[in-house]
């Protein structure tokens, strides 16, 4: 199986800071990686496709970056709305993997 | 509305089986893959499995095949998972989720429902 290793677990930021959250994969999976956002009591949203395309309707304060095996979700300028927990999951082969997850804590 | 409505989960004992349905409304889902995924309480989320538009291609994660078996009925635009010999592990919310690719490979789940719980426990 593919592993998806995310760093940090969680973090505590501000708003209108800027957060990063790394997405490791082992092997290489390309570009087939996304993003998704929890809230607390919610489903999975998606926010991140491809590894760089943002889904529509998404902020544009949102964006990834990465190829192969190293991946990033930028979150510039962090709204109220923006504390959840981020998911990364590769789908370049199955069983498709998530990451741990990233906790956005307020500050 | 564009949604999906998971149903069907309840508490079970070991051993037992659930069938879970989604009911896609607002588009017309034979038009895409479909998956399962599911979140037990206070951890990650744990793909479960998918299928194609005719039915015609599953996959599972190992720990549910033999046990667990996705299918779908166009007709009345509709998913399920049917699950068998249920462990205490398998308790989770399961959630119902399209799926959409860029050029038939680069797979996500663009659409997902609110999920529906199931309890193994004696």
């Amino acid at each position: 199986d593919i592993q998806v290793t995310q760093s940090p677990s969680s973090l505590s930021a501000s708003v209108g800071d800027r957060v990063t959250i790394s997405c490791r994969t082992s092997p290489a999976v390309a570009s087939y990686l996304s993003w998704y956002q929890q809230r607390p009591g919610g489903p999975p949203k998606l926010l991140i496709y491809g590894a760089t395309s943002l889904q529509r309707g998404v902020p544009s304060t949102f964006s990834g970056s990465g190829f192969a095996t190293e991946f990033t979700l930028t979150i510039d300028s962090l709204q109220p709305e923006d504390f959840a927990t981020y998911y990364c999951q590769q789908t370049s082969s199955t069983p498709w993997t998530f990451g741990q997850g990233t906790k956005v804590e307020m500050k | 509305e564009v949604q999906l409505l998971e149903s069907g989960g309840g508490l079970v004992q070991p051993g037992g089986s659930l069938r879970l349905s989604c009911a896609a409304s607002g588009f017309t889902s034979v038009s895409y893959w479909m998956n399962w995924v599911r979140q037990a309480p206070g951890k990650g989320l744990e793909w479960v499995a998918n299928i194609n538009q005719d039915g015609s291609q599953k996959d599972y994660v190992d720990s549910v095949k033999g046990r667990f078996a996705i299918s779908r009925d166009n007709a009345k635009n509709s998913v399920y998972l049917q699950m068998n010999s249920l462990r205490v592990e398998d308790t989770a919310l399961y959630y119902c989720a399209r799926l959409d690719s860029v050029a038939g490979t680069r797979w996500y789940s663009d659409l997902w429902g609110r999920g529906t719980l199931v309890t193994v426990s004696s």
